[in-house]
């Protein structure tokens, strides 16, 4: 069964430092996620990805975090300079056309 | 999207039946519900969904009741791995690009031995 992969699966970095998390949605999808859960919170939204652009973005996702498609597979996010709040876990998701998205097992950053 | 209410936890003997309740009083004619879980630090998992009539899959079945009120999902004989929070989310029939699935809560479903 096709699936979402992410990289890595946990990293740590020092507070100020830039972070790449990485995704491969699955192949025919069409529309790209990003959601954060900070450990014992809600699953947040953070952008939506669709055409090579973001359609839609949460309050989250402020200047400090970017998103890029930079060839036909490859998926990610960046952080340009990390605090301590941003310690969470990030989970990519993809859909088709259709109804159904599908969820990444994650990558857990930790900030210190 | 229309809001829904889950109780925050249950609990079921393993190999019961499990029966997950949803609200969503103010649903519309073009939602559909949608049921995913989230095994602990995993991210979250498609269940199922539907419209008006009951869905079955491999994993669960969904009841929505006539007057798509409120619905049930089920997970026949619960297991030890089934153990997970349950989402239940109210999405148009179609959003296109714009459609962004919001997480509640959910109900935090613990399976005992």
């Amino acid at each position: 069964e096709p699936e979402v992969t992410q990289t890595p699966s946990h990293q740590v970095t020092q507070m100020g430092q830039e972070v790449i998390l990485r995704c491969v949605p699955i192949s025919n999808h069409l529309y790209f996620y990003w959601y954060r859960q900070i450990l014992g919170q809600k699953v947040e939204f953070l952008v939506s990805f669709y055409n090579n652009e973001i359609s839609e973005k949460s309050e989250i996702f402020d200047d400090q975090f970017s998103v890029e498609r930079p060839d036909g597979s490859n998926f990610t996010l960046k952080i340009r300079s990390t605090k301590l709040e941003d310690s969470a876990m990030y989970f990519c998701a993809s859909r088709s056309d259709g109804n159904t998205i599908y969820f990444g097992e994650g990558s857990w950053l930790t900030v210190v | 999207d229309a809001k829904t209410t889950q109780p925050p936890s249950m609990d079921c003997a393993e190999g019961r039946a499990a029966n997950l309740p949803c609200n969503h009083s103010t649903i519309s004619g073009n939602e559909y519900v949608y049921w995913y879980r989230q095994i602990h630090s995993q991210g979250p998992q498609y269940i199922i969904h539907g419209l008006k009539n009951n869905e079955t899959n491999e994993m669960a079945s969904l009841i929505i009741t006539e007057d798509r009120k409120s619905s049930t999902l089920i997970l026949p004989h619960a297991t030890l791995r089934d153990t997970a929070v349950y989402y239940c989310i109210v999405r148009l029939l179609w959003a296109g690009g714009s459609y962004i699935p919001t997480f509640g809560r959910g109900t935090s479903l613990i399976v005992h031995p």
